[in-house]
C-alpha cells in the first residue's frame, strides 16, 4: 500500500536547536518525495522536493531508500519556522496522485 | 506566478443546504484537485480532474460531487451539507510534465455546517 507516515503530530524545539521532522513512506516503485509547509494564515506551499537536492530556508531532506525515509532537517531552528509541515509522495506517471502524510506541527520555543 | 483562487475564505451553511465551492487557476494547468484538511487527519483527497469534463474519485468522495466545465475552473458540490463536512477545503492544480510537478494550492475555504 502507498502510504506516508509522519509519526509526530507536534514537535516543540527551542530556538537555535536542531530540527528533524520525520517522514517514512511505503511505495512500490520509485517515488518522488516532497515537503510542503503551511505557515499561519497562509496557503499550503511547496518547501522542497528531493529531486532538486536543494536547501530552502536552511532546510534539507535526504531520501534514504534503504530506510524508506525522507526526514526534514535544519541545524538551527528559527521562530519563523513554526508551521505545519506535510511530507508527500507521488509516482512518476503522468496521472499519479500525490499522497500526503498527516502533518507535523512544528513549534519553535523562544 | 501561478494563482489559484477560491471563491470564499469562510462559509457558513445549514444542514441540508446545497453548497458550491469554486476554484479557479490562471496557469492553464490540466490537473485540479479538491482536498479537505482536518487536524490530525492531514489532507485527504476528495476528487480530482485531469481534463475538462473528466473527474476521478479520490479517497473520500462520499457526499461530494464535482464539475469541470472549463479548464480553469473546478467546482466542489455538497449536495446536502452535513455537520461532518465542516472542514477546511483546499483546491490545488498542477501541470504534468516530464517530472511530477508541484501542486499549487488555493488559500482554502473554511466551511462550517450548522
Amino acid at each position: 500500500a502507498q502510504r506516508v507516515t509522519q509519526p509526530e503530530k507536534l514537535l516543540s524545539v527551542f530556538k537555535g536547536a536542531p530540527v528533524e521532522l520525520k517522514c517514512n513512506y511505503s511505495y512500490s516503485g520509485s517515488p518522488e518525495l516532497f515537503w510542503y509547509v503551511q505557515y499561519s494564515r497562509q496557503r499550503l506551499q511547496l518547501l522542497l522536493r528531493h529531486i532538486s537536492r536543494e536547501s530552502i530556508k536552511g532546510f534539507t531532506a535526504d531520501l534514504n531508500k534503504g530506510e524508506t525515509s525522507f526526514h526534514l532537517k535544519k541545524p538551527f531552528a528559527q521562530e519563523e519556522d513554526s508551521a505545519m509541515y506535510y511530507c508527500a509522495l507521488t509516482g512518476r506517471g503522468r496521472d499519479d496522485k500525490i499522497i500526503f502524510g498527516k502533518g507535523t506541527r512544528l513549534h519553535i520555543l523562544p | 506566478d501561478v494563482k489559484v483562487t477560491q471563491s470564499s475564505r469562510y462559509l457558513v451553511k445549514r444542514t441540508g443546504e446545497k453548497v458550491f465551492l469554486e476554484c479557479v487557476q490562471d496557469m492553464d494547468h490540466e490537473n485540479m484537485f479538491w482536498y479537505r484538511q482536518d487536524p490530525g487527519l492531514g489532507l485527504r483527497l476528495i476528487y480530482f480532474s485531469y481534463d475538462v469534463k473528466m473527474k476521478e474519485k479520490g479517497d473520500i468522495p462520499e457526499g461530494y460531487s464535482v464539475s469541470r466545465e472549463k479548464k480553469e475552473r473546478f467546482s466542489l458540490i455538497l449536495e446536502s451539507a452535513s455537520t461532518n463536512q465542516t472542514s477546511m477545503y483546499l483546491c490545488a492544480s498542477t501541470n504534468p510534465g516530464t517530472l511530477p510537478d508541484t501542486q499549487y494550492f488555493g488559500p482554502g475555504t473554511r466551511l462550517t455546517v450548522l
